[in-house]
C-alpha cells in the first residue's frame, strides 16, 4: 500500500527559481493538506483542501499556491522561492477533515533547500 | 493566542520502564487530540484519538488521557522497548466557521528508550 507519495524527496533550489511539489494519496481520501516543518517551530499547516474543487489557507499561506487536480493529487508551488522557504514539506490527506475525527496520513516529505 | 506545549527537552528512560509524555494547550477548546509518531526522516504516523468527552483511551501498550479542565493530554507508554524511541507529536482540532476542522501540532518530544 502506498498511502501519501511526494515527489521528489529533496530538492536544491536558487533564490528566485520556481518549483512544484507533488503529492498523490490511493485512499480515496476526500482532504488533503500541506505543512511545511522547521526545527523548533514544529509542524504548521499552509494548505488544505477539504475535498477536490476547494483549497483553504491554513496558518502559513504566503508565497506559496496549491492546485487539487483532483481527488488523488494535490500540489504545492513555490512561485520564486526564497532562502525562509528552506523546510521539510510535508502532504497529508484524510477522509474528511470535518468534525468527524479522521486522523491524517502523511507522506514522507519533501526536503527543499533555498540557496 | 492559541498554544500547545509539549517538553523540548528529550526524555530518556530505560527499557521496561514506563514512558510519560505531556502535551499543555492554552486557549484553545478541543473536540479531540490526536498524538502521532514521528521516526528521523519519514512523516509523522497516527497513534491515537481521544475525544473531550474521553477520560483516557488505550491501545495495546499505549494510554491517553485528556483532561479539559487542566487543559492536559498525558501520552503513556508501558514496558517501553528501545524500538519506541521516537518524536512523539500532539494535535489539537481548530474547528472553523466554515464546519472544517484542521490540526494545530505541538513541536513534539523526542522519547529515548536505552537497554
Amino acid at each position: 500500500n502506498a498511502g501519501v507519495t511526494q515527489t521528489p524527496k529533496f530538492q536544491v533550489l536558487k533564490t528566485g527559481q520556481s518549483m512544484t511539489l507533488q503529492c498523490a494519496q490511493d485512499m480515496n481520501h476526500n482532504s488533503m493538506y500541506w505543512y511545511r516543518q522547521d526545527p523548533g517551530m514544529g509542524l504548521r499547516l499552509i494548505y488544505y483542501s477539504a475535498s477536490e474543487g476547494t483549497t483553504d489557507k491554513g496558518e502559513v499561506p504566503n508565497g506559496y499556491n496549491v492546485s487539487r487536480l483532483n481527488k488523488r493529487e494535490f500540489s504545492l508551488r513555490l512561485e520564486s522561492a526564497a532562502p525562509s522557504q528552506t523546510s521539510v514539506y510535508f502532504c497529508a490527506s484524510s477522509v474528511w477533515t470535518g468534525i468527524s475525527n479522521q486522523p491524517q496520513h502523511f507522506g514522507d516529505g519533501t526536503r527543499l533547500s533555498i540557496l | 493566542s492559541q498554544k500547545i506545549e509539549q517538553n523540548s527537552e528529550a526524555l530518556n528512560i530505560q527499557e521496561g520502564k514506563t514512558a510519560t509524555l505531556t502535551c499543555n494547550y492554552t486557549n484553545y477548546s478541543p473536540a479531540y487530540l490526536q498524538w502521532y509518531r514521528q521516526d528521523p526522516g519519514r512523516g509523522p504516523v497516527f497513534l491515537l484519538l481521544i475525544r473531550e468527552n474521553e477520560k483516557e483511551k488505550r491501545k495495546e501498550r499505549l494510554k491517553v488521557t485528556f483532561d479539559t479542565t487542566l487543559k492536559q493530554s498525558l501520552f503513556h507508554i508501558t514496558a517501553s522497548q528501545p524500538a519506541d524511541s521516537a518524536t512523539y507529536l500532539c494535535a489539537l482540532a481548530d474547528l472553523l466557521n466554515s464546519g472544517y476542522s484542521t490540526l494545530t501540532f505541538g513541536k513534539g518530544t523526542m522519547l529515548l528508550v536505552s537497554p
